[in-house]
Formats: C-alpha cells, sequence, structure tokens
C-alpha cells in the first residue's frame, strides 16, 4: 500500500521557471493538501481540497496554483518560480472527519535558484 | 499571533527522564487536536489525537483544556528513539472537511 506518492523528490530550479509537484494517493481519501516547510516557520498550508472539483487557499496560496484532477491526484504547480519557494513541499490526504488522522508523503525538495 | 503555538525548544533530557510539552491555540471554534511527530527529513507521521477527557498510550499522555484553549503532551521514561520534532496539530474545521494548521515544532533531543 502505496500511502501519499508525490514527485519529484528533489528538483532545482532558475528563477523564472515553472515546474508542476505531482502528488496521488490511493486511500480512497477525500480530502488533499499542500503544505509547504521552512526552518522556524513549521507547515504551513499552501492550498487544500476538500472533495473531488473543489480546491481553496490556505495561509500561503501566492505564486501557487493546484488542481484536484480527480480522486486520487492533487497537483501543486509553480507558474514562475521564486527563490522564496525554496522549501520543502508535503502533499497530505485525509478522509473529513473531526478525527481522521491526516497521511503525508515523503516530501519535495525544491530550490530555486 | 500564529494561530498554534509552541516552544519550540531544543529540549534536551536525558534517557529515563520526564518531559512535558506545551501548545496553545487561538482559534476557540478550533475542532480537534492532535499530536504528530516528524523525524529529521522525514515526513510527519500521527502520534496521537487529544481528547477533552485527556488520553494515554503507553508512556505518552495528552490533555487538552478548551477553556485556556491549551493542549499538553507528557513523555515518560524517555528513550533514545524519541528524539524527534513533535507537533501540535489543530483542525480548524469539522464536518466534511478537516483544515489542520501545524505548530512549529518541539524539537526533543533524549542523551543517553
Amino acid at each position: 500500500n502505496a500511502g501519499v506518492t508525490q514527485t519529484p523528490k528533489f528538483q532545482v530550479l532558475k528563477t523564472g521557471q515553472s515546474m508542476t509537484l505531482q502528488c496521488a494517493q490511493d486511500m480512497n481519501h477525500n480530502s488533499m493538501y499542500w503544505y509547504r516547510q521552512d526552518p522556524g516557520m513549521g507547515l504551513r498550508l499552501i492550498y487544500y481540497s476538500a472533495s473531488e472539483g473543489t480546491t481553496d487557499k490556505g495561509e500561503v496560496p501566492n505564486g501557487y496554483n493546484v488542481s484536484r484532477l480527480n480522486k486520487r491526484e492533487f497537483s501543486l504547480r509553480l507558474e514562475s518560480a521564486a527563490p522564496s519557494q525554496t522549501s520543502v513541499y508535503f502533499c497530505a490526504s485525509s478522509e473529513p472527519g473531526r478525527g481522521n488522522t491526516i497521511y503525508f508523503g515523503e516530501g519535495s525538495w525544491l530550490t530555486v535558484v | 499571533r500564529k494561530e498554534v503555538e509552541q516552544d519550540p525548544g531544543p529540549f534536551n533530557v536525558p534517557e529515563g527522564a520526564t518531559v512535558a510539552f506545551n501548545c496553545t491555540y487561538s482559534n476557540s471554534a478550533s475542532q480537534s487536536f492532535f499530536w504528530y511527530r516528524q523525524d529529521c527529513r522525514k515526513e510527519p507521521k500521527l502520534l496521537m489525537s487529544v481528547y477533552s477527557s485527556g488520553n494515554e498510550d503507553g508512556r505518552f499522555t495528552a490533555q487538552l483544556n478548551r477553556a485556556s484553549q491549551y493542549i499538553s503532551l507528557l513523555i515518560r521514561d524517555s528513550k533514545l528513539s524519541d528524539s524527534a520534532t513533535y507537533l501540535c496539530v489543530v483542525n480548524l474545521l469539522g464536518g466534511a472537511t478537516n483544515k489542520l494548521i501545524f505548530g512549529t515544532g518541539t524539537l526533543l533531543a533524549v542523551q543517553p
């Protein structure tokens, strides 16, 4: 059981380049999330999708777009990468409900130079 | 003010010690609460949920005080393998969706 799979694991981009982080989950969860994690800032929610066909902004959505392609997949796109977007990105999924666990992918280390 | 605040630590404790972490949250409408553990360069993983009545899982005890908007985690008889960052997590929404907000984490280093 793969759980939450995200790709790529590592990426170096030049300022202004675009890229898409891919995420897929095989747990049939309705909700999916993208977080970024920076030293001293903790995990910050970029976007989330409560269910297939819906997306909502989190704390730090500027500079990002998302697509909930289907129930399994939730991608994060950087249209014009900036050095401030250097971070570790985590995709996650959960089944809605008060006590339900959120499961994370292994993370994507992105460096923008 | 951050929505979820934790003491970043580090907490350096000897094996066998008891250590407590605290967390405060600002949104009184928060629905549910969790502690996650994150090892270095790994993804966060659920340690335990936090219930109003308090709950225990082996050496770990979590407590919630809704009136004070305060969550705690107590680790007894610390092991070397407990060394990690502990994240306090608050779910702002309930029902049809989750919106989880994470604290910045508290770093625990258990020394031999």
